[in-house]
């Protein structure tokens, strides 16, 4: 079955740096676009970013341009996101979910992983 | 940039009612809506996608329809588990959320 596990959450300080990962199995990472989503506490969703399926393109929201790097090594069925010069409004639980489309993207997010947190502050 | 508006934000319902979740989009979205469930601590669920496509699992008591800039999603017979927050999202131009919708069991 489709799992995705979020890791390196965790407590950092403003203008500090952090790189989360998700680990994808049950299915062909390698053919999936795949998504950073943000949720603040007790706040919505906010997409974060997102990396085709064969890394050769990549979008960020408004929010974190220019801070953030999305990237991936199909070879270990892995995604990342860097994350530099962290401010406060960057608290929130990080989810990687999977665009549904093979070999493409742009289409509806159908699996999720159970998130991770991070902190920012001092 | 498309932006999505929920409403009502919140709504309170009893066992069996009739519930409807309205999400408007800025501009036409050609039907790139899904509707997510989240339960409190837990991942967004993906219930709803190209605007009234049913995801596999998901009880045939929830059902999307509309076109253009504005989607609803219904839920025919509201059951205790359906407790929780819905969010709309579209995927025509980039991804947005809709602020949220909260239901609560009466």
């Amino acid at each position: 079955q489709v799992e995705l596990v979020e890791s390196g959450g965790g407590v950092v300080q403003p203008g500090r740096s952090l790189r989360l990962s998700c680990a994808a199995s049950g299915f062909t990472f390698s053919r999936h676009s795949l998504h950073w989503v943000r949720q603040a506490p007790g706040k919505g969703l906010e997409w974060v970013a997102m990396i085709w399926y064969d890394g050769s393109r990549k979008y960020y929201a408004d929010s974190v341009k220019g801070r953030f790097t999305i990237s991936r090594d199909n070879s270990k069925n892995t995604l990342f996101v860097q994350m530099d010069s962290l401010r406060a409004e960057d608290t929130a639980v990080y989810y990687c979910t999977r665009d549904s489309r093979l070999d493409s993207s742009g289409y509806h997010f159908d699996y999720w992983g159970q998130g991770t947190l991070v902190t920012v502050s001092s | 940039d498309i932006q999505m508006t929920q409403s009502p934000s919140t709504l309170s319902a009893s066992v069996g009612d009739r519930v409807t979740i309205t999400c408007r989009a800025s501009q036409s979205i050609s039907g790139w809506l899904a509707w997510f469930q989240q339960k409190p601590g837990k991942a967004p669920k993906l219930l709803i996608y190209k605007t009234s496509s049913l995801e596999s699992g998901v009880p045939s008591r929830f059902s999307g329809s509309g076109s253009g800039t504005e989607f609803t999603l219904t839920i025919s017979s509201l059951q205790p588990d359906d407790f929780g927050t819905y969010y709309c999202q579209q995927y025509n131009d980039y991804w947005t959320f809709g602020q949220g919708t909260k239901v609560e069991i009466k």
